[in-house]
């Protein structure tokens, strides 16, 4: 069975400055890992994904992940937010091929203050 | 990009009633869609799989009579609520891929359902 856990509920922090939202998943077989954004009133759109390769993953918006196998983990950054990136951010996996049977994390609130 | 669409956005009922709940995929044909759960603090929680002209495939511990699935086209999965309870009252939110084994999913933008 696959699980994710995002520990921070909520993450404030300041215009300019870098962020890093943390992700941990556990699994007993290979997984696929996806970041998605979701803006107020709208639809989950994805961030970025890990299939495989290069372990660093780089996205739209400026955001990159980083794929650690042996730390079970895969924590979104962003060196400078803007005011536009308050949002909520989920981190999914998922078993093999394809995007089905996606399992989310309780997601995380960032809140980019001016 | 491809775009799915939800609708309504935002449902108020009272409890006993049945509420339908559409996903559209506006640009593409979508054979499987998915149709997911989210409590508050809570992960989105998969629900079942919608399967385009056949029978959805539910997860354990979800009543298939009372989330009633329908798939009747390529563009189009409906979600309804039967009998509805305040327990119901959740943020539902459907998706769908554009080919099988794709590897990104498309998003509506979810259907906020309280039941009073």
């Amino acid at each position: 069975a696959q699980s994710v856990t995002q520990l921070d509920s909520q993450v404030p922090v300041f215009e300019e400055a870098p962020v890093e939202l943390r992700c941990n998943y556990s699994s007993s077989v290979s997984v696929y890992l996806f970041w998605y954004v979701q803006y107020p009133n709208q639809g989950l759109q994805l961030l970025l994904k890990y299939l495989s390769g290069s372990t660093l993953v780089k996205g739209i918006n400026g955001f990159e992940a980083e794929f650690n196998k042996s730390q079970t983990s895969f924590h979104l950054r962003k060196p400078s937010v803007h005011i536009s990136d308050t949002a909520e951010y989920f981190c999914a996996v998922t078993p093999g091929a394809g995007a089905n049977n996606l399992f989310f994390g309780t997601g995380t609130r960032l809140t980019v203050i001016p | 990009g491809a775009v799915v669409s939800q609708h309504p956005s935002r449902v108020i009922c009272k409890s006993g009633t049945s509420v339908k709940i559409e996903c559209r995929s506006l640009d593409f044909q979508a054979t499987t869609m998915f149709w997911y759960r989210q409590f508050p603090k809570q992960s989105l929680m998969l629900m079942a799989t919608s399967n385009e002209g056949s029978k959805a495939t539910y997860e354990q511990g979800v009543e298939k009579d009372k989330f009633l699935i329908n798939h009747a086209s390529l563009t189009l999965s409906t979600l309804t609520v039967t009998s509805a309870h305040p327990e119901d009252s959740s943020f539902y939110i459907c998706s769908a891929n554009r080919r099988a084994g794709d590897t990104e999913a498309f998003f509506g933008q979810g259907t906020r359902l309280t039941v009073v």
